[in-house]
Order: structure tokens, then C-alpha cells, then sequence
């Protein structure tokens, strides 16, 4: 399993876009990456999932470059509501154990 | 979307009693489901696979015989924490892939927390 490296913490403020990068150096051939966000006492909760270049979605952006060895999820005009941790995880489209890595704990400054 | 659901979502219970911890698919049947654990401030930590009709596959370092996993039928898996200590006291959170789904999204529970006393 692709092991996986993002910053620990990020602050932003309201209204600013937010671009999280993960590293993924050991990323295989089949393996997907996908972006999860989890609230304090909640299961995590689906972002967005890519295999390369760009995904958007209707919450976010995923930006993968030509050699997949990292990834950037990018959150438009971020909100209160957006401060939680991020989870970026690599693998074979969930047909898989996946592991958690540290994830990235966003706070969003009003 | 597809919805995996967690009970009891809080228990609390005493030192040296078995607590059960059930985690459904609503509305998919799930031929894997996973479950982890979560301490404060910590990062989601893989226990177990739980395959349908078989027996769940364990990580490293996690007890089978304390941390019992049944998944009977497609649609729900248990997770049994037998004599439950102080030291247990964590949220668990279940997971669940679809059978035959083609995006292999994992849908995740709500999760469960548990404070053993």
C-alpha cells in the first residue's frame, strides 16, 4: 500500500481557496487516490477520487500531475463549516484495505 | 448515496463486560466491510477486514480473540469487544465497499463510541 504524506495542519481564512497536497511517491499503477474529510466524532466522508490529471466535483477539485506521485485537493472559497481533518488515501479503487495516514486538520478563521 | 449505518452510535459500560457494536449497509450489500479505531487526536487505525461468510482478517498487533468480528450476512457486520477495559474506550468506525460496485467507493458508518468505566 502507497504510503501516504501531507502536512499536519493548514490555516485559511473564510472565502479563500485552500489547495492540501499529499505525497504518494510508491503509488502503483492501479491505484487510486482518493480525498476524505472527517468531522470530530463522525465516520470520514467522501471528497473526490482521481487516477490522473483533473476531477471536479461539486465540493472540490483534485489535481493529479503526469507522474501521480502526489496530489492536490482544492477546496473554493472555504467556509466555517470546512474545518475538519483531511484524509488522502491511495489504492485500488477501495478493493482493498486502505490505511489511514495522519491527515491534514484544516481551520478555517473566520 | 449509498449509507452504512453504526449502533449504538454511544455506549458506555463498565469494566469486564462485552459490548457489540453492529454496523449495516442500508441500502447495498457489502462483501467487505473494515473496521478501525480512532483515539483523540489520532488517526483512523485499520483492526480488521471482515469478509461475508468468512472469517475477518486481523491486523497486526489486534487480539481476535478480544475484538470477535461476525459478518453473517451481506448487509451487516459486528464487531464484539469482550471484556471491555478502560484502555478500550475509543470510536470505532465501520466501512463498507459495495459488491459489484464499480467506483469501489468505501462508505463509511457514523461511528461508535465507547467508554468503558
Amino acid at each position: 500500500l502507497a504510503k501516504t504524506t501531507q502536512p499536519i495542519s493548514m490555516d485559511s481564512y473564510e472565502g479563500q481557496e485552500v489547495n492540501i497536497t499529499c505525497s504518494h511517491n510508491n503509488i502503483a499503477t492501479n491505484d487510486y487516490i482518493t480525498w476524505y474529510q472527517q468531522f470530530p466524532s463522525q465516520g470520514p466522508r467522501f471528497i473526490i477520487q482521481g487516477y490522473k490529471t483533473k476531477v471536479t466535483n461539486e465540493v472540490a477539485s483534485l489535481f493529479i500531475p503526469a507522474d501521480r506521485k502526489s496530489s492536490t485537493l482544492s477546496l473554493p472559497r472555504v467556509s466555517l463549516s470546512d474545518t475538519a481533518v483531511y484524509y488522502c488515501l491511495v489504492g485500488f479503487r477501495g478493493y482493498q484495505k486502505v490505511t489511514f495516514g495522519i491527515g491534514t486538520k484544516l481551520q478555517v478563521i473566520p | 448515496g449509498a449509507v452504512v449505518s453504526q449502533h449504538p452510535s454511544r455506549v458506555i459500560c463498565k469494566s469486564g463486560t462485552s459490548v457489540k457494536i453492529e454496523c449495516r449497509s442500508l441500502d447495498f450489500q457489502a462483501t467487505t466491510m473494515f473496521w478501525y479505531r480512532q483515539f483523540p487526536k489520532q488517526s483512523l487505525m485499520l483492526m480488521a477486514t471482515s469478509n461475508e461468510g468468512s472469517k475477518a482478517t486481523y491486523e497486526q498487533g489486534v487480539e481476535k480473540d478480544k475484538f470477535l468480528i461476525n459478518h453473517a450476512s451481506l448487509t451487516l457486520s459486528t464487531l464484539t469487544v469482550t471484556s471491555a477495559h478502560p484502555e478500550d474506550s475509543s470510536f470505532y468506525i465501520c466501512s463498507a465497499i459495495a459488491a459489484g460496485g464499480p467506483d469501489g467507493e468505501l462508505f463509511f458508518g457514523e461511528g461508535s463510541r465507547l467508554t468503558v468505566l
